[in-house]
């Protein structure tokens, strides 16, 4: 167990669902992330969220929708996305901007 | 050109083999330097932090940082099947953001 889980581990979903990603980090980090994994392809930072604030959004379509309620919790709202959203999303969290992350094992998403 | 360049590899060693992985960068303002080991289906782990110039050594793996070359490298030495990962290298301009660049990753074989 890394300290960031992540649910659920496998999604599909159509163009015009809306689910949501969750994760959850018991490490006491006061910073929390999501990055878009695709294949062959470096990481992609999506939003940053420091002290449950948003301090990052890096021109990520409004289709994806970040929601921090506390600093252990972190919610990636979906609607109508594209088949090229399909990737790995992964949490991450870090004791403020160290850069020294811990990630979850990633939520792998599919749209058909 | 993209910030930091990794082969992608697949790199294929035999076990007990010194294994070296490399990344280029073309930003000089990069002070910090990291790499993370990414299993199958997991999310990807810190492995190495470095700050600036010289090596890290830990254990069987050795960080090297040349910024005069803009060049890291991770060696393994007497690498194991259980080394048989995807290494990113990542690095930061300094701890005051949230921004940290990831390689593409490099995909390592240790053949038993």
């Amino acid at each position: 167990e890394t300290g960031v889980t992540q649910t659920p581990r496998h999604l599909v979903m159509g163009m015009t669902n809306k689910k949501s990603l969750k994760c959850e980090q018991h490490l006491g980090h006061n910073a929390m992330y999501w990055y878009k994994q695709s294949a062959k392809k470096p990481l992609e930072l999506m939003f940053v969220y420091s002290l449950e604030e948003r301090v990052e959004n890096n021109s990520v379509p409004s289709r994806f929708s970040p929601e921090c309620p506390n600093s252990s919790h972190l919610f990636l709202h979906l609607h109508t996305l594209q088949p090229e959203d399909s990737a790995l999303y992964l949490c991450a969290s870090s004791q403020e901007s160290s850069g020294r992350y811990t990630f979850g094992s990633g939520t792998r998403l599919t749209v058909v | 050109q993209k910030e930091v360049e990794q082969d992608p590899g697949p790199l294929s060693v035999p076990e007990g083999a010194i294994v070296s992985l490399n990344c280029t960068y073309s930003n000089s303002a990069f002070q910090y330097f990291m790499w993370y080991r990414q299993y199958s289906r997991k999310g990807p782990e810190l492995l190495m932090y470095t700050y600036s110039s010289g090596n890290k050594e830990d254990g069987r793996f050795t960080a090297q940082v040349d910024k005069s070359s803009k060049y890291i490298s991770l060696f393994i030495r007497d690498s194991q099947p259980s080394d048989s990962a995807t290494y990113l290298c990542a690095m930061s301009v300094d701890t005051g953001g949230f921004k940290t660049i990831f390689g593409a990753g490099t995909r390592l074989f240790v053949k038993a």
